[in-house]
């Protein structure tokens, strides 16, 4: 079965400061594709960034980046210079396949951003 | 296109009662998705159209639950004798078959519907 996990249920950081969520996962694929999303109090959830597991190469999105590592399964978030707007749950998903169906979530980090 | 429309956003309903939700989805997306999410879980996939074709329903949780797209265009879930468990938050989201859970606004979530069963 492919799981994703986020081992840190709750999180909180000044504003300005940089801040990284763990997210690892569980699967026997080789190729997959990995996304953070952002959940606000509006609920809709709000794709932060992608990455595709065939590229070596860390995904970047202005101040959010990733540190993928693959041998790991292990595919953190990190978000610079936080701003109060970054204040929302954070999800990291997965889909193991080319052709995109559907997502498995992981149980979400719970992100403050204190003024 | 406003995005991926859900109606109603409050649903609060007695047990045993039976539930129906609609989700339109972002006009020119072929495919449309539903998601359950619980209190401090993050949203687990229930099933998916391509066009009115429900191409994957072995994930619907309960024989309680059908979802239909009849034209292609719009969806509804329903519950059917509903229980106290599935109280939650229902997501409705839908993209472009070719690709589009990989492009940057390919997969447009819903604000949700969130369902509460007294």
């Amino acid at each position: 079965a492919q799981t994703v996990t986020q081992s840190q249920p709750e999180m909180s950081v000044q504003e300005a400061e940089t801040v990284t969520l763990s997210c690892t996962y569980d699967t026997s694929e080789n190729n997959y594709y990995l996304f953070w999303y952002k959940q606000p109090p509006s609920r809709q959830m709000i794709l932060v960034i992608r990455q595709e597991a065939y590229k070596q190469q860390n995904a970047t999105e202005n101040r959010f980046s990733v540190n993928f590592q693959k041998a790991a399964k292990s595919f953190s978030l990190k978000i610079s210079d936080s701003q109060l707007g970054d204040t929302a749950m954070y999800f990291c998903a997965f889909t193991p396949n080319n052709y995109g169906q559907n997502f498995v979530f992981g149980p979400g980090t719970r992100l403050s951003v204190l003024p | 296109d406003t995005g991926v429309s859900q109606n109603p956003r409050h649903k609060i309903t007695k047990r045993g009662q039976n539930v129906t939700f609609r989700c339109d989805p972002i006009s020119e997306h072929n495919r449309l998705y539903w998601y359950r999410q619980t209190l401090g879980q993050g949203p687990e996939f229930l099933t998916y159209f391509q066009n009115e074709a429900q191409l994957e329903k072995s994930r619907l949780l309960s024989d309680r639950f059908s979802a239909e797209r009849p034209k292609g265009s719009f969806s509804t879930l329903e519950i059917q004798r509903t229980e106290q468990g599935d109280s939650a938050m229902y997501l409705c989201a839908s993209s472009l078959a070719a690709g589009g859970m990989f492009s940057r606004y390919g997969y447009t979530f819903g604000s949700g519907t969130r369902l509460t069963v007294v």
